[in-house]
């Protein structure tokens, strides 16, 4: 049973560029999470896709988009791209639902291994 | 938006010694999650906590909820190398959403 895989490993880009990142979810899971964590901080809430649409949205700007597709993988897609927007992008996945939506319960998130982005 | 606050920010222990790190939320927070995220890897959840005063143990892992649901704790007894690791929390408020919002992190290095 696979867990959660996102591709590229590493990715180089420049200012202004666009990039689109793909992750796909454990088997079995519907929900998928998108955080960026910055060198020595904590996974930034980005955005939640659930049943092909964003459910959640993080601080970010709309320079951030995403995707999900029937088969529950996701892309994350930014453009014109910032250096300050380098960092490793964490997708994760969880069951959705419902139960999701209750305040006093959040399911177990499963992060994939990351992509590592650098802008230069 | 909002923030939890997480300390220490870095804790150097020998091994055997404890551990302990916190997370503290002005307001009430509706849950919280414990991840550990080992150097160069992703984080990976440890343990959910949901009710006021909660305490759930893994091992040499205790984890604890404030009464108030303002606050959570960690403590790991009889540190091991194989603690070393950034300890996030993460919570979510009620009047926030359902938005996972992570504390920056705790260092924890272990020596032998």
């Amino acid at each position: 049973d696979a867990g959660v895989t996102q591709s590229p490993t590493h990715l180089i880009k420049t200012r202004g560029q666009q990039v689109t990142l793909r992750c796909s979810p454990k088997s079995g899971h519907d929900t998928v999470s998108w955080y960026q964590q910055a060198l020595g901080q904590g996974p930034q809430f980005i955005f939640q896709y659930y049943e092909e649409e964003e459910r959640q949205r993080g601080n970010f700007p709309d320079r951030f988009s995403g995707h999900q597709f029937p088969n529950y993988s996701s892309e994350l897609n930014v453009n014109a791209l910032l250096l300050g927007d380098s960092a490793l992008y964490l997708c994760a996945s969880s069951l959705g639902g419902a139960a999701t939506t209750a305040v006093s319960s959040y399911n177990e998130q499963f992060f994939g291994p990351g992509t590592r982005l650098t802008v230069l | 938006g909002q923030q939890v606050m997480q300390i220490p920010q870095y804790q150097h222990v020998q091994e055997g010694e404890d551990f302990t790190t916190y997370c503290n939320s002005s307001t009430t927070l509706s849950n919280i999650q414990w991840y550990k995220q080992r150097p160069g890897g992703h984080p990976v959840f440890l343990i959910q906590l949901v009710k006021s005063g909660e305490v759930k143990k893994q091992k040499r892992l205790t984890f604890q909820f404030g009464e108030a649901k303002k606050n959570s704790s960690l403590h790991i007894t009889a540190t091991q190398t194989t603690d070393v690791g950034t300890y996030f929390c993460a919570v979510t408020w009620r009047e926030y959403g359902n938005k996972l919002v992570f504390g920056a992190g705790t260092i924890l290095r272990v020596k032998s």
